[in-house]
């Protein structure tokens, strides 16, 4: 049972443009959403993450949109670049309950120039 | 800050030969975290601690996987008789809490199992 869903699979964008990149949840009770940014050999590094309580948080050119009615959020990447070319992975945990992080499968973007 | 140090960075077995991977938490952090990576299965939670004590091993393998912080400064993850199917990139967070506190990953440890 997959419990956090990320489409597309695999996006490309020109450089210059908005990426949008979707995420999906099913425990009602996931209130923490943080995204990860992996370049291939190393760790997933943290890029923004947003509460349930808020339905939107910028940080430079990333903004997450998020929908706690219908159990979604969205990562925008604006003024897309080469170096932004990552998987992304949105990732959920409940708070109040355990801390572990549940990942979605993960959207390998691509920027071209 | 060095961040999340995991050793080693790679390791080769033999199926049914035994595997220890290391993590040092970023200092003064409370929480260390394990996950594994693989193609198939994606980013998989596997335990984690808190202060030294376990606080959820619900992503543990039954068998052959166990995880240790015998102090504040490393964890341990040790997998015994190894099988091909544990080929794996195992990740090491942590957090300055065992709340919701944002993780940090280390570069983690790239386990083959001949």
């Amino acid at each position: 049972q997959q419990q956090v869903r990320q489409s597309p699979q695999s996006l490309t964008v020109w450089e210059g443009e908005t990426a949008i990149l979707n995420c999906s949840y099913e425990d009602s009770t996931f209130n923490y959403f943080p995204w990860y940014q992996q370049f291939p050999g190393e760790g997933p590094a943290l890029l923004i993450s947003i509460s349930s309580v808020s339905d939107k948080k910028e940080d430079g050119r990333f903004t997450i949109f998020f929908n706690k009615r219908e159990k979604k959020l969205s990562l925008h990447i604006t003024d897309s670049q080469p170096g932004d070319s990552a998987t992304y992975f949105c990732a959920a945990s409940a708070q109040g309950g355990s801390a572990k992080l549940i990942f979605g499968e993960g959207t390998k973007l691509t920027v071209s120039s | 800050n060095a961040g999340v140090i995991q050793t080693p960075r790679h390791k080769v077995t033999g199926k049914g030969q035994e595997a220890t991977l290391w993590c040092e938490p970023i200092s003064g952090h409370s929480a260390v975290f394990w996950y594994r990576q693989t193609i198939v299965q994606g980013l998989e939670f596997l335990t984690y601690f808190r202060n030294q004590a376990p606080i959820d091993d619900s992503g543990m393998p039954k068998e052959r996987f166990s995880a240790q912080m015998p102090n504040q400064s490393h964890s341990t993850l040790k997998i015994q008789s190894t099988q091909p199917q544990d080929s794996a990139v195992y990740l090491c967070a942590s957090s300055l809490g065992g709340g919701v506190y944002e993780q940090y990953f280390g570069p983690g440890t790239r386990l083959t199992v001949l």
